[in-house]
């Protein structure tokens, strides 16, 4: 595609259910990022994907956190059993690689509220 | 990791170049200087980025102080549309899976 899709655009919830996020990715693109953004505050840094792997998941909030990504594209974003303070936009980046060469690009966000 | 300095806010004039600064005294040779920024109520988005030299594109220029501890990113005339948080980050060239972090940036306000 010609840039990164991110779906649902919004998202209203009750507290306690699931939630399945999705990434589209730049086609190519090897590195995959997920960032949550809390209203008013900065972007806080979840987890990252080298192809399908994710190397380190220390930046997941809670267990309750989960990310996949297959076939080295789609990326979702589970959370499971969703709590109020869950609720942010969730906003995923794709570049072609690691390299300090490359720049990254970001998607429009998934807005979530868990009501 | 190499840290990035940026004053918390700036203001600036509609129309008037805006310089905003990043400290990265610990940067490595094989860096890369990166800046994003992000507009309100969207994604960051990608502006500029070099390693050594001055970089000019149609949204900007930075500049890199000749020792690599700092640099500037320039906006040449300030719009309303600029108003923003931009982000100094720094790349490993070589990154080895290191993922792309961004700190508190600095708030641009254009005034009319």
């Amino acid at each position: 595609g010609a840039g990164v899709s991110q779906s649902p655009s919004n998202k209203v919830t009750e507290k306690g259910k699931d939630v399945e996020l999705r990434c589209d990715p730049i086609s190519g693109h090897t590195a995959l990022y997920w960032y949550r953004q809390s209203l008013g505050q900065g972007l806080e840094f979840l987890i990252y994907f080298q192809g399908n792997s994710a190397p380190d998941k220390s930046g997941l909030p809670s267990d309750r956190f989960s990310a996949e990504r297959t076939g080295g594209s789609v990326s979702t974003l589970t959370i499971q059993r969703t709590q109020q303070e869950d609720s942010a936009v969730y906003l995923c980046a794709s570049s072609l690689d690691f390299s300090g060469n490359t720049e990254a690009f970001f998607g429009q966000g998934t807005r979530l509220t868990v009501v | 990791d190499a840290k990035t300095t940026q004053p918390n806010s700036m203001e600036s004039n509609e129309e008037e170049p805006v310089h905003l600064p990043c400290n990265h005294s610990t940067i490595s040779g094989t860096d890369y200087i990166h800046w994003y920024r992000q507009l309100p109520s969207q994604g960051p988005e990608y502006v500029i980025h070099g390693l050594t030299s001055n970089v000019n594109n149609r949204m900007a220029s930075l500049a890199i102080a000749e020792d690599r501890k700092s640099s500037t990113l320039i906006l040449h005339r300030a719009t309303l549309r600029d108003a923003a948080v931009y982000y100094c980050i720094l790349r490993p060239r070589f990154s080895g899976n290191t993922p792309l972090v961004f700190g508190k940036g600095t708030r641009l306000s254009v005034i009319a």
